[in-house]
């Protein structure tokens, strides 16, 4: 059984600052990983990408990936109110579907 | 580019009625789309796996015969959930993938199934 684990939080950030949120999964044999976003009552929207160990920065964004320890994290700079949302960590893809945790739910609070 | 429509946004329908939720890749050729269920705070869980042309591949615990699925052209799935039941108001939601090295999927804006 595959397994995406995340904090469901709330996760409480302060404007301005870091928001750090991570995750774990159990499939050794994933491949690609994805950060989304998902307001109340919208599909997600993908933010970020990462199929390699290390970081990965867009913009505010930064995406981390260690296969050894399979954990993902995203971390958001200058946190925004407009982030606050669920951020739902998914591994796979390709032929194969999506495996989503439950999601973080992050408040950036102004 | 990568848009993914569905059809309808919102559907409320009546106890053993059947629903029908179109899945359209806009503006690129999908070789595999998914369908997925989200329910109240809960997370987004694969349903099945669609290839165009082919049967779909249905998750552990997802009745096929209950949910099927069509697979007609590289830019349309459908879903249609057959006589439905209250237990199964949630939100749908279909994405769209093109083989390649970035395995991304594009989602659509999602279905609101509500059974009465």
């Amino acid at each position: 059984q595959k397994e995406v684990e995340q904090n469901s939080g709330p996760l409480s950030v302060p404007e301005g600052a870091i928001a750090s949120l991570n995750c774990t999964y159990s499939d050794r044999g994933s491949q690609s990983f994805f950060w989304y976003r998902q307001y109340s009552g919208k599909s997600p929207e993908l933010i970020m990408s990462i199929y390699s160990n290390g970081d990965k920065e867009d913009g505010r964004f930064t995406a981390q990936l260690n296969k050894a320890s399979q954990y993902v994290s995203l971390l958001i700079r200058d946190s925004q109110p407009s982030d606050s949302a669920t951020y739902l960590c998914a591994a796979g893809g390709g032929a194969d579907g999506l495996t989503f945790g439950k999601g973080t739910h992050l408040i950036i609070q102004p | 580019g990568a848009v993914v429509s569905q059809h309808p946004s919102r559907v409320i329908c009546k106890s053993g009625t059947s629903v029908k939720i179109e899945c359209r890749s806009l503006d690129f050729q999908a070789t595999t789309m998914f369908w997925y269920r989200q329910f109240p705070k809960q997370s987004l869980m694969l349903m099945a796996t669609s290839n165009e042309g082919s049967k779909a591949t249905y998750e552990q615990g997802v009745e096929k015969d209950k949910f099927l699925i069509n697979h007609a052209s590289l830019t349309l799935s459908t879903l249609t959930v057959t006589s439905a039941h209250p237990e199964d108001s949630s939100f749908y939601i279909c994405s769209a993938s093109v083989l390649g090295p970035s395995n991304e999927q594009f989602f659509g804006p999602g279905t609101r199934l509500t059974v009465l």
